[in-house]
C-alpha cells in the first residue's frame, strides 16, 4: 500500500527552464510534506517542506505547491541547474502521537541538461 | 553534533554470514529509521522505532531484525545474508512532531553499502 506516489520515476529538463516534480499521497491524515534531494554515494537531505495549513512554499529557487482536495504535491525549481540533478523524494507525516513516521514516495531521478 | 552515524560505510557479505549494521545519533529524536535503496529504486522501510523499547515493521522486513535499548542507536541486524540483500542501507531519525503543525525534518546518515556474494 504506496501512500505516497511518485509516478515519475525520471524527469530531464533543460538547464534554465523549470523542473516540476509531482508527488500523490492517498493519506488524507497527512499534514505535513517533505522534499529530500539525493546525490549518488551520499544521503538524502532535507529542500523544504509545506504544512497542510498552507497551499505554497518558496525558498530561493525551490517552491513547493500542496493540493489537499487533490491530495497531490509539486516541486518547482526555477530556473533549474546542473547541480540540481539529483533523485528527489517526497515524503508526508500525520499528527498523531506514537505513530508520527515519515512515508516517503519512490523517488524521481532529475536530470538538468546543459 | 554528528548527527547520525552509520558504521560501516562498505561491507561484503558471503551467503549465509550474518552482520549488524549500527546506526547512532546524538539529536536525541526519538523516531529512528532503516531504509534500503537498492540500484535505480526509491527507499524501502525496513523497520522503524518510535522510541526506545519501541520497534515496528515497515515495508520490506524479512531478513532483518531491530533493537532499540537506547534512543541513542537503533542497530540492523541480518542473520543469513542473501543475494537479495544487496542494497544501500541508510539510517533515518526525526523528532516528535510536538504539535499538530510542527517541523519533521528527517535527518539521513551517508549510508552503509552492502554487498552479499
Amino acid at each position: 500500500d504506496q501512500q505516497v506516489k511518485q509516478n515519475s520515476p525520471s524527469l530531464s529538463v533543460q538547464e534554465g527552464r523549470i523542473s516540476i516534480l509531482n508527488c500523490d499521497y492517498t493519506n488524507s491524515m497527512f499534514d505535513y510534506f517533505l522534499w529530500y534531494k539525493k546525490y549518488p554515494a551520499e544521503g538524502p537531505t532535507f529542500l523544504i517542506s509545506i504544512s497542510s495549513i498552507k497551499d505554497k512554499n518558496e525558498d530561493g529557487r525551490f517552491t513547493v505547491f500542496l493540493n489537499k482536495s487533490a491530495k497531490h504535491l509539486s516541486l518547482h525549481i526555477v530556473p533549474s541547474q546542473p547541480g540540481d540533478s539529483a533523485v528527489y523524494f517526497c515524503a508526508a507525516s500525520a499528527f498523531h502521537f506514537g505513530n508520527e513516521k515519515l512515508t516517503f514516495g519512490t523517488g524521481t531521478r532529475l536530470t538538468i541538461i546543459p | 553534533n554528528a548527527g547520525v552515524t552509520q558504521t560501516p560505510k562498505f561491507r561484503i557479505l558471503k551467503i549465509g554470514q550474518s552482520m549488524t549494521l549500527q546506526c547512532a545519533q546524538d539529536m536525541n529524536h526519538n523516531y529512528m529509521y532503516w531504509y534500503r535503496q537498492d540500484p535505480g529504486m526509491g527507499l524501502k522501510l525496513i523497520y522503524y522505532s518510535v522510541g526506545a523499547g519501541i520497534t515496528d515493521k515497515g515495508e520490506v522486513p524479512n531478513g532483518y531484525n531491530v533493537s532499540r535499548s537506547t534512543t541513542e542507536d537503533f542497530p540492523l541486524r541480518l542473520e543469513l545474508a542473501a543475494p537479495s540483500q544487496t542494497s544501500v542501507y541508510f539510517c533515518a531519525i526525526s523528532p516528535d512532531r510536538g504539535n499538530s503543525v510542527g517541523y519533521t525534518e528527517a535527518f539521513f546518515g551517508q549510508g552503509t553499502r552492502l554487498t552479499v556474494v
